[in-house]
């Protein structure tokens, strides 16, 4: 089955800067890598996915890449903010929607004010 | 107005016993799903749900158990609970071949 690696496991940022997280993952019939964000005590909600036939996908302040020649992806976060401290989580999906979603290990996120 | 909703939000039980989480989404999504989240923050899905299939995750043990009476339901039963089940269980919803899924808020189970 798919296996989805993430680092960092944790990363503090000052307020103002970049933080970029890193994901892999294994089989390379995976098409949909969505970003997940949890906050605490809640549940994860969306934030931004990407598609296997796209290189590249920003909403505002947050962009994702896709290499599927490396098989890896990323997650971007410009002009971090406090609200952006988290628990965030890649997955990938061998079936192109929400079905069978693999999980990374989450990357806590912690801007510093 | 909750999207998708879990009760009871915490659950203390002992070793041996039998419980159920409920999960309802009003979405009027297709798809339902059980996820365990351990004490790492790790994510696993344990069971997906629409009214054509169920898929399981194979290595969740017979114990637990996913019940729709309803499009818009899906509980989770677990017998003989024990210790290592402890975790967070997100129900989750998306709409047919659609790409987001919409969690609750989680079940904290400790099992004593």
């Amino acid at each position: 089955g798919e296996n989805v690696e993430q680092h960092p496991s944790t990363l503090s940022v000052q307020e103002g800067d970049s933080a970029v997280i890193k994901c892999t993952y294994s089989d390379s019939a995976s098409n949909y890598f969505p970003w997940y964000k949890q906050e605490l005590g809640k549940g994860p909600q969306l934030i931004i996915d990407i598609r296997s036939n796209v290189g590249e996908k920003k909403d505002q302040r947050i962009a994702v890449t896709l290499n599927k020649t490396a098989k890896h992806f990323s997650l971007h976060i410009t002009e971090t903010q406090p609200e952006d401290s988290a628990v965030y989580f890649c997955a990938a999906s061998l079936s192109g929607s929400a079905r069978q979603l693999t999980f990374g290990s989450g990357t806590q996120l912690t801007v510093l004010p | 107005d909750t999207a998708v909703s879990q009760t009871p939000k915490y659950l203390v039980t002992q070793m041996g016993n039998d419980k159920s989480i409920k999960c309802e989404q009003n979405l009027g999504h297709d798809t339902m799903y059980w996820y365990k989240q351990d004490s790492k923050k790790f994510l696993k899905i344990m069971f997906s749900y629409n009214n054509k299939e169920l898929i399981i995750n194979e290595t969740v043990p017979n114990r637990f158990s996913p019940k729709s009476p309803d499009k818009a339901h899906l509980n989770l039963h677990i017998n003989s609970l024990e210790l290592g089940d402890s975790a967070v269980y997100f129900c989750a919803s998306s709409p047919h071949s659609n790409t987001e899924a919409f969690f609750g808020q989680g079940t904290r189970l400790t099992v004593v």
